[in-house]
């Protein structure tokens, strides 16, 4: 089993670009997550989905944006890129319980 | 909101030293997870504690849930050079929501 894969793994953008992250679960988990991580800030959760269809902001959601149409994926869009965005993404799966992290999704803005 | 905080924020040790990282939740927890990260990796699950009070081991590690399941706490005893990375708590939120607040992480360096 894969686990948790997030696409893509690096990615530079300019200010005001836009860009979609992927994360995809093959372990059929009803929870998924996305948090963001900062040097010394821990990991804060941007946006979550307690199923297929559903999505409910996290502690840092400005600026962002979520999908959940397929129970697998969760898909995390920034429509108009700020430096202040440029962080480490990592999304996460849990059934619930234990989360699974992906490999994490490194995003530099300039 | 919901802040979850974890003191110290760095811990260099000698191998062979124990290490005990805190964790304080400013409500009270569903329950406590805490997890490792290895530097340049992702977190990966240790452990969960749900009832108030509770006490958990693995090998070397001891991990506590207060009894007003607001704080938490995790105990290395003898650290080795394998132990290096960032220990992060993550608390469950009791909204029914599944939410978990992770809190700032405490980064261990060990030194041989």
């Amino acid at each position: 089993n894969a686990g948790v894969t997030q696409t893509p793994k690096f990615r530079v953008l300019k200010t005001g670009q836009s860009m979609t992250l992927l994360c995809a679960q093959d372990m059929n988990h009803e929870y998924m997550y996305w948090y963001r991580q900062d040097p010394g800030m821990g990991l804060r959760l941007i946006h979550y989905s307690v199923g297929e269809g559903t999505t409910a902001k996290g502690e840092v959601p400005d600026g962002y944006n979520v999908s959940r149409l397929k129970k697998q994926n969760f898909l995390l869009g920034l429509e108009s890129a700020a430096p202040s965005q440029t962080s480490v993404y990592f999304c996460a799966s849990s059934n619930p319980g234990e989360l699974f992290f992906g490999e994490g999704s490194r995003l530099t803005v300039l | 909101g919901q802040q979850v905080m974890q003191i110290p924020q760095y811990q260099h040790v000698q191998e062979g030293e124990d290490f005990t990282t805190y964790c304080n939740s400013s409500t009270t927890l569903s329950n406590i997870q805490w997890y490792k990260q290895r530097p340049g990796g992702h977190p990966v699950f240790l452990i969960q504690l749900v009832k108030s009070g509770e006490v958990k081991k693995q090998k070397r590690l001891t991990f506590q849930f207060g009894e007003a399941k607001k704080n938490s706490s995790l105990h290395i005893t003898a650290t080795q050079t394998t132990d290096v990375g960032t220990y992060f708590c993550a608390g469950l939120v009791p909204s029914g929501t599944y939410k978990y607040i992770f809190g700032t992480g405490t980064r261990l360096k060990v030194l041989a």
